[in-house]
């Protein structure tokens, strides 16, 4: 069982839609992250929250809208996403931002498949 | 730059049989180094992790892998494999120093087993 958890576990929606990613841990992990997984490809990173505050932004595109309502919680919005955004959209935390340049792993839900129509 | 490179797209090994899976890095100081096991549609699971000390680690589901800082390498082994190994295996590098820190991933192994 994975200890941070992800919700819907799929989701297909139209290009007009809004639609939103939910990711909760009760580790009491301060840094929560974002990665989009293509299939046969590596995670790559989208967004990181330290201390419920935007710390990284990979230079995602605006249809796509993180938000950190409290320290254990993670939103990812969606609005007028292309066909290209399918994918395995994946939540991560970690003890707080420097932990795994410390040697503390990332806890990975089981992630959320996204297809957009 | 930090680097993870993964020489082998797809393994295919017999069950019971042993196994490596290669990992090279590229990291200019120590490196923190990781394994994880995806299964189709499921998030990463961590099977173990080198940060110092002991240069082979054991890990989770009888998995171990050995730091050899000469060749930069960091294999996963296990001695006998069972069909529900079958997974994509990707090797990491904790990168970033301070405040920052970041996995960087070798682009994935996927592992078969054959009956």
């Amino acid at each position: 069982d994975t200890e941070v958890t992800q919700t819907p576990k799929h989701l297909v929606m139209g290009m007009t839609n809004k639609k939103s990613l939910k990711c909760e841990q009760h580790m009491g992990h301060r840094a929560m992250y974002w990665y989009k997984q293509k299939a046969k490809k590596p995670p790559e990173l989208m967004f990181v929250y330290s201390y419920e505050k935007l710390s990284i932004n990979e230079s995602v595109p605006s249809r796509f809208s993180p938000e950190c309502p409290n320290s254990s919680l993670l939103n990812l919005h969606l609005h007028a996403l292309q066909p290209e955004d399918s994918a395995l959209y994946l939540c991560a935390s970690s003890q707080d931002l420097g932990a795994v340049a410390r040697g503390s792993p990332l806890h990975f839900g089981n992630g959320t498949r996204l297809t957009v129509t | 730059a930090q680097s993870v490179t993964q020489p082998d797209i797809h393994i295919t090994v017999s069950e019971g049989a042993s196994l490596e899976l290669r990992c090279n890095y590229s990291y200019g100081a120590t490196p923190y180094l990781f394994w994880y096991v995806q299964s189709p549609g499921q998030g990463l699971q961590l099977l173990l992790k080198y940060f110092s000390g002991d240069t082979l680690v054991q890990g989770i589901k009888g998995f171990e892998a050995e730091f050899k800082r000469s060749q930069s390498s960091f294999n996963l082994r296990k001695p006998s494999v069972h069909w529900s190994d079958a997974a994509e295996y990707f090797c990491a590098v904790g990168a970033g120093g301070g405040s920052q820190g970041n996995l960087i991933f070798g682009k994935g192994t996927k592992l078969s087993v054959k009956p």
